[in-house]
Order: C-alpha cells, then structure tokens, then sequence
C-alpha cells in the first residue's frame, strides 16, 4: 500500500525558473513530512521538513507548503539552477521513525 | 565530520550466497534505519534498531533476513541464501540520541546484485 504518491516521475525546468514537486499521502496520521535530494549512486540527503502544525516552511531556495485538509503538499525551488538536477523524495512519519516515501520525481534542469 | 558510513558500495552474489551489508552511523548517533530501493520505488523501512537492540523490524522479510548492532563496531544487514528478488539497493540512516523522531541521515547506499 503506497501511502505517499510522487505521481509525476520527472520535471523538466528551465534554469532561473521555478520548480515544484508535488506529494500526496493517504494516511492522515502522517505528522512530519520531509524532502530529500538524491543523486546517482549516492544516499538520499535532507532538505526540509515541515510539522503538520504548519502550512508553510522556508529555507533559502527552499519552500515546503502543507494543504492538509487536502492531504497534499508541494516543495517549491525557485531559482532552479542545474546543480538542483536530482531526484527528489518526498517521505512522511506519524509519531515515530518510520518514513514512508514516495517513487521520486526525477528534476532536470535545463541551461 | 564524517557521515553514515556504508561498505561496500556494491556488492556481487550468487544466489544462495549470503550478503552481508555494514553501516557506521554518524558521529554521535545511537539510533540505526535500515531502508531499502528496489528499481523504480521509493524507499521502503526495513528495521530499526539501537545499540545492541533490535526496537523494530516489521520491515524485515520474515525469512533469511536479519539485522543486529552490536555494542562495538558497525551496523550489520546479513541475507542469507539469496535471490534475484533481494537485488536493490539498501540505505542505512541514523539519528541522534535525542530521541527517534529526530531527522535521519542517509549513507550511500550499498548495491545489491544476485546473478
């Protein structure tokens, strides 16, 4: 059962432009969500998070936005730039350890 | 300050080999995550585990799979006897002693390939 749905599996953006990634889970006990970066052959890295007692959470380039009612949330780069080229794992937990992820989205970015 | 820490990088079995995967967490984390990839997936939980404590593995196939962390040394993820269907890539992840709900960080990531 896929509690957490990435169901674009890649975006194509052109650099200086935004991106967003989109997310949606199915478990309303989910109360932190999470996106890591990953490159090829390398580990998923954090980026941000945000509680579910938030709507929204910046850092830098960065933005995480949380619609709960509507189970969805969406992360925002803006600007894209090609160093920003990775997939992207969107991951939730309910008061406790286990992240649940998405498939990823895989972003390119175009020079 | 080194990372999470995972050897090797990829690893070749046969089937019916056994796999055996290490994880050295950060620096000053206590708490293991066991996660695994298989191609076109996200990340699925595997186990969780504390020095020398097993705290979950409702993740774990009930068969051939085991985990321990024992008081010295790395983290170990043994398969024994495996197969194709076992190839995937296995995360490790590790938090703070703050608690479990701190944010995990991910090592590189071990290849698993069963000819």
């Amino acid at each position: 059962d896929q509690q957490v749905k990435q169901n674009s599996p890649s975006l194509s953006v052109q650099e200086g432009r935004i991106s967003i990634l989109n997310c949606d889970y199915t478990n309303s006990m989910f109360d932190y969500f999470l996106w890591y970066k990953k490159y090829p052959a390398e580990g998923p890295t954090f980026l941000i998070s945000i509680s579910s007692i938030k709507d929204k959470n910046e850092d830098g380039r960065f933005t995480v936005f949380l619609n709960k009612s509507a189970k969805h949330l969406s992360l925002h780069i803006v600007p894209s730039q090609p160093g920003d080229s990775a997939v992207y794992f969107c991951a939730a937990r309910s008061n406790d350890y286990k992240l649940s992820f998405g498939a990823g989205t895989t972003v390119t970015v175009r020079a | 300050n080194a990372g999470v820490m995972q050897n090797p990088r990829h690893l070749v079995r046969r089937r019916g080999q056994e796999a055996r995967l290490r994880c050295s967490p950060m620096k000053g984390h206590s708490h293991v995550y066991w996660y695994r990839q298989l191609p076109e997936e996200g990340l699925k939980f595997m186990v969780y585990l504390q020095k020398e404590n097993i705290i979950d593995e409702s993740g774990m196939p009930k068969e051939r799979f085991s985990a321990e962390f024992p008081k010295e040394g790395p983290s170990i993820l043994r398969i024994q006897q495996v197969v194709r269907g076992d190839s995937a890539a296995y995360f490790c992840a590790s938090s703070p002693p703050g608690g479990s709900q701190e944010t995990q960080y991910f090592g590189p990531g071990t290849r698993l390939l069963v000819l």
